[in-house]
Parts: C-alpha cells; sequence; structure tokens
C-alpha cells in the first residue's frame, strides 16, 4: 500500500515540554528505524526495532528520548522535558527482510523545533 | 568504526553538463554495504542504489552510474547530462549489517547539487 508515513509534519514545542512523534511503516515490514538529521546534516540513527523488540538504542542521545513499537508495527518515538539541541528532523524508516541489508524506506519525517 | 566522508558541500552545473559526487568511506569489516539516497526539496529520502562490498563492478541505470573502487575505498555517483530534475541533496551511506537484522546507516554529511537551466 502507501509508504512510510509520518505525524505530525511540524511539531513547534517550548523548551520542556514533551513530544510524541508517530510513525506507520509499511504494512509488514519487520524492521523499524529512526534517525534524527539536524539542518545541513547527515541522519543520523537513533534506535531499532526488529517487530516489536528494541534491538538497538545506542544513538539515543540521552535517556530523554525513548522509542517503542508495542505491537510491532506503528512505532512511536517520545521526548521528555525537550531542549532547543532537540531541534533536528526526525526520519522514520522500515524495510522488508531482517537479517538482510536491504532497502530501507523513509518517511516524509517530523521537523520539531523548540523554542 | 566507520565513517562516510562526503567532501563537496554544494556543487552546481548548468544543465545538460555531466557531474560526479565523491564518497569515501571507512570500515574495519570485510563485509558491509554502499547506498546513494536523493533527498529532494520536499524532504523524503530516496533509494539509488545498494552496493555489497564483493561486487566492485559498476553500475549503470539510465542517466545515473556508480563507479565502487575498494581499493580507495570510494563509492562514486555520476549523473550524465544533468537536468534540472536531479536538483537535490545526495547522501553515501554505509551499513556494516555487523548485528543481525540491524542493518542501521551511517551517513555523509551530503552534497547540495543545483542544476542551473
Amino acid at each position: 500500500g502507501a509508504g512510510v508515513s509520518q505525524s505530525p509534519r511540524y511539531k513547534v514545542a517550548k523548551r520542556g515540554q514533551d513530544v510524541a512523534l508517530r510513525c506507520d511503516p509499511i504494512s509488514g515490514h519487520v524492521s523499524l528505524f529512526w534517525y534524527q538529521q539536524a539542518l545541513g546534516q547527515g541522519p543520523e540513527f537513533l534506535t531499532y526495532f526488529q517487530n516489536e523488540a528494541q534491538l538497538d538504542k545506542s544513538g539515543l542521545p540521552s535517556d530523554r528520548f525513548f522509542a517503542e513499537r508495542p505491537e510491532g508495527s506503528v512505532s512511536t518515538l517520545k521526548i521528555q522535558r525537550t531542549q532547543q539541541e532537540d531541534s533536528a528532523v526526525y526520519l522514520c524508516a522500515s524495510s522488508l527482510i531482517s537479517g538482510r541489508v536491504g532497502e530501507q524506506f523513509f518517511g516524509p519525517g517530523t521537523r520539531l523545533t523548540v523554542l | 568504526a566507520q565513517k562516510v566522508t562526503q567532501a563537496q558541500t554544494e556543487i552546481s552545473v548548468v544543465e545538460k553538463e555531466d557531474v560526479t559526487l565523491d564518497c569515501v568511506y571507512e570500515t574495519r569489516d570485510t563485509t558491509y554495504y554502499l547506498f546513494w539516497y536523493k533527498q529532494p526539496p520536499s524532504g523524503e529520502l530516496v533509494f539509488l542504489i545498494r552496493r555489497n562490498s564483493f561486487d566492485e563492478q559498476n553500475e549503470i541505470s539510465g542517466r545515473y552510474s556508480w563507479n565502487f573502487q575498494k581499493s580507495t575505498s570510494s563509492f562514486n555517483f555520476t549523473i550524465t547530462a544533468s537536468q534540472v530534475v536531479d536538483s537535490a541533496v545526495y547522501f553515501c551511506a554505509l551499513s556494516e549489517a555487523l548485528d543481525f537484522g540491524n542493518e542501521k546507516l551511517t551517513f555523509g554529511t551530503g552534497t547540495r547539487l543545483t542544476i542551473i537551466p
């Protein structure tokens, strides 16, 4: 069906607020990735899910960042007590086959601005 | 640790010229995968190509071609007869796939390509 979708597309938060970013991967895709893209930079890995299991969260910058994928489909990235340095585009990607290095399909991203 | 370097920050060429985007990578593994993605102004990353470390054959797809050279750790991308629609930011990326299923990508900083009509 459709590609990877993310919501909201834009989010403005005041410093200290909590935010939740949603990712709907392509149906049936096993692997799901979150990346953070700062202005003028390439995306940087945050965390990886294989179905509902979070197997790698080595890229999460602090314990204020939390991600979940409870039913192995939709994923939510939550940022608590947002700070200005959290301002970035957050990209979600999914891929069909786990265990093979395949094409990752990216969503349009959520642009987070922390004032 | 793996690293991808795209030394060209911005390139501008006149339409119909050929242009090559450079990518140099570092990895300690013998098995790895290289990618190119295109990010148009809309922001969505578009997959262009995947190449594994055991396949050094160059590849051509229409106006696009890729030159993979392990000896110099480079994976360069050439657009022939450029068009205005090619204007975008292009990212080179690397995956070591060290952990089962975790194909996380390490991206370069990107090259912004502008095609002048």
